[in-house]
């Protein structure tokens, strides 16, 4: 059984602020990793995907992946209000369940102004 | 692009009653489809893969034959929840995975979901 873990939080940061989210993976084959969120009440909404060691950036959202330490991480700069959501991990299974996608409890972050 | 819809977004019905949801990928096709189910405070948590032309795989303690899934195209695939009951109240979410991916492009988008409040 993959198991993908996050810190739970709640994580509360004001405006402007880096929010710091992190998750861990115990499949050390895995190769692709996602960030979702999700607003209360709404599905899922994918907004990073990071597939090889190191950063990558999206606007204000940087993904950090160093699989030797089986590590993920996504970086919210210039935190928003409406950036205030349920951030799902998710790690992609491999072999027979490639596309199956493994989730972390989630983080809860709220963004004060 | 990558757009998948949900049909119904919300469904109340009574008990005992069958309910079906819809899972469309708009934009692309998708060879394989997930279900999901939400409760309230929860994580997502996986029901079944559904495979277009083929009989879905189940989760662990998923009843099949209460969660009927049917993936008969590449845009659509449905699921039927049999003889409905108060406790299968919940958020049913889709997602939909487009084909010719290898490990390093994977991606997979979710509908927006359909809450179902069984009576």
């Amino acid at each position: 059984q993959k198991e993908v873990e996050q810190n739970s939080g709640p994580l509360s940061v004001p405006e402007g602020a880096i929010a710091s989210l992190n998750c861990t993976y115990s499949d050390r084959g895995s190769q692709s990793f996602f960030w979702y969120r999700q607003y209360s009440g709404k599905s899922p909404e994918l907004i990073m995907s990071i597939y090889s060691n190191g950063d990558k950036e999206d606007g204000r959202f940087t993904a950090q992946l160093n699989k030797a330490s089986q590590y993920v991480s996504l970086l919210i700069r210039d935190s928003q209000p409406s950036d205030s959501a349920t951030y799902l991990c998710a790690v992609n299974g491999r072999g027979s369940t490639l596309g199956r996608l493994y989730f972390g409890r989630g983080t809860q972050l709220t963004v004060w102004p | 692009g990558a757009v998948v819809s949900q049909h119904p977004s919300w469904v109340i019905c009574k008990s005992g009653t069958s309910v079906k949801i819809e899972c469309r990928s708009l934009d692309f096709q998708a060879t394989t489809m997930f279900w999901y189910r939400q409760f309230p405070k929860q994580s997502l948590m996986l029901m079944a893969t559904s495979n277009e032309g083929s009989k879905a795989t189940y989760e662990q303690g998923v009843e099949k034959d209460k969660f009927l899934i049917n993936h008969a195209s590449l845009t659509l695939s449905t699921l039927t929840v049999t003889s409905a009951h108060p406790e299968d109240s919940s958020f049913y979410i889709c997602s939909a995975r487009p084909p010719l991916v290898t490990a390093s492009t994977d991606t997979q988008y979710f509908g927006p979901g359909t809450r179902l409040t069984v009576l």
